[in-house]
């Protein structure tokens, strides 16, 4: 299996910071990476696919770059609304996700 | 609007049986892979089982095969899961999603833009 980690596993963040997460893989995946938005009892909101692509109607302070092995989700400036947990998951196999980074009010 | 709804989580005790529903509206249920995703209690997600459009493709995770089994009916629109032989570790909530891209002969390179809003499944005496 494909090995996903992510890093911080938790970060606290202000009202209107860039707040990056990484992701890494355990061998290459390409570009078939997704970030996922978690919020508490509510199912996973897809945000980004293929690394960079943009889900439709996810605002555009989120973004994601990377391929091969390292990945980056990037919230420009944090809304009140973006406290949530974050998941990445690659489906160059059959898929895995890492284990979460969640962002917490400073 | 695109809607997916499971049914059929309960209270279970080890070693039974139990399905799991998922209920599809609002787009061309015939024209996606469908998955099911479980997150345990205060952990993270674990992809259990895809089934490709026509239902000729399809896997599971190590920790499910050969006690789950994945199915779908589109002339139902309905995706289901057969747990069999459930153990402690099967707790969780179980969550439906879409293929975010449309019918191909593979359930692999795609991911899932639609989850349900997830059904708990306890596995306790």
């Amino acid at each position: 299996d494909i090995q996903m980690t992510q890093s911080p596993s938790a970060l606290s963040a202000s009202v209107g910071d860039r707040v990056t997460i990484t992701c890494r893989a355990s061998q290459t995946i390409s570009s078939w990476l997704a970030w996922y938005q978690q919020k508490p009892g509510k199912a996973p909101k897809l945000l980004i696919y293929k690394a960079s692509s943009l889900e439709s109607g996810v605002p555009s302070r989120f973004s994601g770059s990377g391929s091969g092995t390292e990945f980056t989700l990037t919230i420009s400036s944090l809304q009140p609304d973006d406290f949530a947990t974050y998941y990445c998951q690659q489906y160059s196999g059959f898929w895995t996700f890492g284990q979460g980074t969640k962002v917490e009010i400073k | 609007e695109v809607q997916l709804v499971e049914s059929g989580g309960d209270l279970v005790q080890p070693g039974r049986s139990l399905r799991l529903s998922c209920a599809a509206s609002g787009f061309n249920f015939d024209d996606y892979a469908m998955h099911w995703v479980r997150q345990a209690p205060g952990k993270g997600l674990e992809w259990v089982s895809g089934i490709n459009w026509n239902s000729g493709s399809y896997g599971y995770a190590d920790s499910v095969k050969g006690r789950f089994t994945i199915s779908r009916d589109n002339a139902k629109n309905s995706l289901y899961l057969q747990m069999n032989s459930l153990i402690a570790e099967d707790t969780a909530v179980y969550y439906c999603a879409k293929a975010l891209g449309g019918a191909v002969a593979t359930i692999l390179y795609d991911t899932f833009n639609i989850w349900g809003q997830g059904t708990m499944v306890t596995v306790s005496s």
